[in-house]
């Protein structure tokens, strides 16, 4: 059974406001990701770690941040949200096996 | 450009009939591939995979077939179940060991099973 967590479920704010979403596992996985998903759009990575002090951009440019300070922390931060980071964001995090991944429930970001 | 496309936004299917959903690539340097189910308000959950080594896996009611001449792989469910109606993503990477980090995704597909 996998287990990570994301907090926020659900995020309304408004612009310009700066806003971190938390994402934890409790499987000591060292691969971590984000992804982020419009509605019937496919998943796009947008940062990724290999452990900590490791992060990576993904394939989809965003202005959010990440860090990896602890294996099992990954949070996401944007200094100043915009309308335009409306969306649907996803952790994951994956052990040594190829390309399973494991996913959070998703924290969904209106930004108003 | 889209690398995975799953050209079926939608497919509806009779209880225990056959669910057939279908996912084509472009790039050659794809060699594994998975397939997820989501449910509304959760996140995607791992149902099956399949290395462009074989053509075909089995788990259960799921089958994975890979033609990679094609490269066009498909998910079938036999027999379809109302707890299956989920959107299913396809998703490919190019390494199936473990520098598998960047999973490509499909737009997905989603799968109504009409009791």
């Amino acid at each position: 059974e996998a287990d990570i967590y994301q907090t926020p479920r659900y995020l309304v704010i408004g612009t310009g406001k700066k806003i971190t979403l938390e994402c934890s596992q409790t499987m000591g996985h060292d691969k971590m990701y984000w992804y982020q998903q419009d509605p019937g759009m496919e998943l796009h990575l947008i940062h990724y770690s290999y452990g900590v002090n490791s992060t990576e951009k993904g394939d989809l440019s965003s202005e959010s941040t990440v860090s990896r300070i602890r294996t099992e922390h990954f949070p996401l931060t944007l200094e100043s949200a915009r309308p335009s980071h409306t969306s649907q964001y996803l952790c994951a995090s994956s052990g040594n096996g190829p390309g399973e991944l494991f996913f959070g429930e998703g924290s969904r970001l209106t930004v108003l | 450009d889209q690398q995975v496309k799953q050209n079926s936004p939608s497919l509806s299917v009779q209880e225990g009939r056959i669910s057939i959903l279908n996912c084509d690539y472009t790039n050659s340097m794809f060699d594994y591939f998975l397939w997820y189910k989501k449910y509304p308000a959760e996140g995607p959950t791992f149902l099956i995979s399949i290395s462009s080594i074989k053509d075909k896996n089995e788990d259960g009611r799921f089958t994975v077939f890979l033609n990679k001449s094609a490269k066009h792989l498909s998910l079938h469910i036999v027999p379809s179940q109302p707890g299956d109606s989920a959107v299913y993503f396809c998703a490919a990477t190019p390494d199936s060991g473990a520098g598998s980090y960047q999973l490509t995704f499909g737009k997905g597909t989603k799968l109504s099973v009409i009791p």
